[in-house]
C-alpha cells in the first residue's frame, strides 16, 4: 500500500485477555519500529526489526510484550495478559533504511484494557 | 542520555500570523532531526527531515533549521491556517543507537480564524 497500514484501529479487551496489533509496512522498507503513546505522554520506543530480525528489544516494558516479523514485511505486537496501564495507542513506522532514513507513521491502534 | 526539548508546549495564534515553533536537544550527536505533525486521534505524519549535514529544509511554508553545534532546531510556518492546527513534534534519531527516535513532547498549535 501507499502508507503504513495498523490493525485494528481500535481495540477494546478485558484484563487478563491476550490481544494482538498488526503492522503492514510501506513495500520495500527493511526497517520497522512500534511505538506507544499513552494519554498526556510522550512517544515510548518499543523494539526496532531490521528485515525479520530484532536487534533492538530494549523498549518492551514487560515479558508479556512480544513482537515478530514475517517475510521482511508485516509484523505483530502482541500483549499477553493486559492490564489497565498497557491502555495506549500503539504506533508503527517504517523507513526504507535503518540509520538515516525517514520515519513513516501508521493511524495507530488505541488499546483500551477495562 | 538525550533528552529533546520543546518551546512553548503550547501557542494560539491568528490566522495569517508567521511563527517559530523550537526543539533543543541534549546531545548534538545525530543522524538526523525529523520533524512531525499529530492531528488528534491520528498518527503522526511527517514534515521535514533534516540530515545532520545539513542546515536547512524547505516544504512549501514551512522551514526547519539545524544547528547541530548548539543542540537547536526551528521550525518556521508562514502564514499559518487554521488547517495548521495539530500538535508539532521533533525528533532526533541519536548516533549512540540509531534505530530509535527520541521525541520532545509536543507543541500544541491552534490557529483561530
Amino acid at each position: 500500500g501507499a502508507g503504513v497500514s495498523q490493525s485494528p484501529s481500535n481495540k477494546v479487551t478485558e484484563k487478563g485477555k491476550d490481544v494482538e496489533l498488526r503492522c503492514d509496512p510501506i513495500s520495500g522498507h527493511t526497517a520497522l519500529y512500534w511505538y506507544r503513546q499513552s494519554l498526556g505522554q510522550g512517544l515510548e520506543f518499543l523494539i526496532y526489526f531490521q528485515g525479520n530480525s530484532a536487534p533492538d528489544k530494549s523498549g518492551l516494558p514487560s515479558d508479556r510484550f512480544s513482537a515478530e516479523r514475517t517475510g521482511g514485511s508485516v509484523s505483530t505486537l502482541t500483549i499477553q495478559r493486559t492490564q489497565q496501564e498497557d491502555s495506549a495507542v500503539y504506533l508503527c513506522a517504517s523507513s526504507s533504511s535503518a540509520g538515516r532514513g525517514e520515519l513513516f507513521f501508521g493511524e495507530g491502534s488505541r488499546l483500551t484494557v477495562l | 542520555k538525550q533528552e529533546v526539548t520543546q518551546i512553548p508546549a503550547a501557542l494560539s495564534v491568528p490566522e495569517g500570523e508567521n511563527l517559530v515553533l523550537n526543539c533543543s536537544f541534549t546531545d548534538s550527536a545525530i543522524y538526523n532531526l525529523q520533524w512531525f505533525r499529530q492531528d488528534p486521534g491520528k498518527g503522526l505524519t511527517s514534515l521535514l527531515l533534516i540530515q545532520s549535514s545539513q542546515r536547512e529544509q524547505t516544504s512549501g511554508r514551512l522551514n526547519a533549521s539545524l544547528d547541530k553545534s548548539s543542540g537547536r532546531s526551528t521550525l518556521y510556518i508562514a502564514a499559518s491556517q487554521p488547517g495548521d492546527s495539530a500538535t508539532y513534534l521533533c525528533a532526533v534519531r541519536p548516533l549512540e543507537y540509531g534505530n530509535k527516535l527520541v521525541f520532545g513532547a509536543g507543541t500544541i498549535l491552534r490557529v483561530k480564524s
